[in-house]
């Protein structure tokens, strides 16, 4: 258990819909990461934040957005869903004063879209 | 801008048989280097890591890592696997922007 959860485990939905995927990190980390694992494109950085604050934008698509609030915990939002975007979503979050690149990750949220 | 390869896509060994995953990494300082595994409906977990010093880094499961800056490489290594080694193991490579990018993966099959 590395301490990230995430919720749902599994949603499957329709094109053209909108999901929120939550993440709460490890106790005491302010930083979260999002990722999409799929398998064209394999493990792809989506977004970071730090003690509510956006710190760094990857690869995220104008339909997603995300947010992190004052109990540290995040959200992913992903809107007018595209079969495309079905994939693995995961959360992962940095200890306070650890190295870079030093992750811990969810389980994950797998999407389906249909 | 930082890039990672994993040349080998599946990997299979015989149980008890010796491990070697190749990475090469594309970074233009000093890299931060790490192995994460994820087991089948799992996520990601770190391995082991490299910032400096020693080259030849021990991580968890009984797994090492050897950083060979001329090569730009990090491969893993295993001298005996096991069966619960089975999983996806990813290679990262991060900096001073604290966010990793990762390789394709290698699937590793481990064959009684």
């Amino acid at each position: 258990d590395s301490g990230v959860t995430q919720t749902p485990k599994h949603l499957i939905t329709a094109t053209g819909q909108r999901v929120t995927l939550r993440c709460s990190p490890r106790s005491g980390d302010l930083s979260v990461y999002w990722y999409q694992q799929s398998l064209d494109q394999g493990l792809q950085f989506l977004i970071q934040y730090y003690n509510g604050e956006e710190r760094a934008k990857g690869n995220i698509l104008e339909r997603f957005s995300a947010q992190q609030f004052p109990d540290l915990h995040s959200e992913l939002n992903l809107s007018s869903l595209e079969l495309g975007d079905s994939a693995l979503y995961f959360c992962a979050s940095r200890p306070r004063g650890g190295s870079s690149g030093e992750l811990f990750f969810g389980e994950g949220s797998r999407l389906t879209v249909l | 801008a930082q890039s990672v390869t994993q040349p080998d896509i599946h990997i299979t060994v015989s149980e008890g048989a010796s491990l070697e995953l190749r990475c090469n990494y594309s970074y233009g300082a000093t890299p931060y280097l790490f192995w994460y595994v994820q087991s089948p409906g799992q996520g990601l977990q770190l391995l082991l890591k490299y910032f400096s010093g020693d080259t030849l880094v021990q991580g968890i499961k009984g797994f090492e890592a050897e950083f060979k800056r001329s090569q730009s490489s990090f491969n893993l290594r295993k001298p005996s696997v096991h069966w619960s080694d089975a999983a996806e193991y990813f290679c990262a490579v991060a900096g001073g922007s604290y966010i990793p990018t990762f390789g394709r993966g290698t699937s590793l099959i481990v064959h009684p």
